[in-house]
């Protein structure tokens, strides 16, 4: 069975920087887009963040440009977020997901909670 | 402020039907297929319709996508306790080259 499981999430102090990983089994992760997409405290769901089965096309959210970088390693089966320069409103549960296309998800994680306060 | 607007709650009585509206522009919804989700709080969001109308094995038939234009509806028939949870809309945008989501929509089992 298809499985995605975040790590990284922990407490940090507004500008600081984090790196969330996904670990994906079960499936050939390099036919696949990847995603972050986050869920703030009792709010939506946000798009974060894609990138295409070879690494070769990445697409953000724009308040998460210049900050955040994803980024994967297929020969590892695993997704990155690379997440700088970070505020409190990036507070939020983190999935990662995974994608047939770039515009839907049909396989998400557990989420990981990151949490940016002094 | 999300770019697709769903409303932000809707209910049912057991049996009944209900459907839960998602709109949009040509840049998303016109021109793009539209995705929902299924999420109870506290867990993972679920894909419950792809590609406009298509449901991934194991959702049942009650579910069902439509869309017209740039609006688009998600339709449960013979609703039941266990759908009670947040629906949200997808669809990617060609302006913003993102993925745009709905607000949500909380839907309650009366």
């Amino acid at each position: 069975e298809v499985q995605l499981v975040e790590s990284g999430g922990v407490l940090v102090q507004p500008g600081g920087s984090l790196r969330l990983s996904c670990a994906a089994s079960d499936f050939t992760f390099s036919d696949y887009w990847m995603s972050w997409v986050r869920q703030a405290p009792g709010k939506g769901l946000q798009w974060v963040a894609s990138i295409k089965r070879d690494g070769s096309e990445k697409y953000y959210v724009d308040s998460v440009k210049g900050r955040f970088t994803i980024s994967r390693d297929n020969a590892k089966n695993s997704l990155y977020l690379q997440m700088n320069s970070l505020r409190v409103e990036d507070t939020a549960v983190y999935f990662c997901a995974r994608g047939p296309l770039i515009s839907y998800f049909d396989y998400w994680g557990q989420g990981t909670l990151v949490t940016v306060s002094s | 402020q999300s770019v697709l607007t769903q409303p932000p709650s809707a209910s049912g009585t057991p049996g009944q039907k209900v459907t839960i509206s998602c709109s949009g522009s040509n840049s998303n919804i016109g021109n793009n297929y539209i995705h929902w989700y299924q999420q109870v709080p506290g867990t993972a969001p679920k894909l419950l319709i792809y590609r406009d109308n298509q449901r991934p094995s194991g959702v049942p038939d009650r579910f069902s996508g439509s869309k017209s234009g740039t609006s688009a509806s998600l339709a449960i028939n013979g609703l039941q306790s266990e759908d009670e949870a947040d629906y949200y809309c997808a669809a990617w945008d060609n302006i913003l080259s993102a993925v745009d989501f709905g607000g949500g929509t909380k839907l309650t089992v009366l």
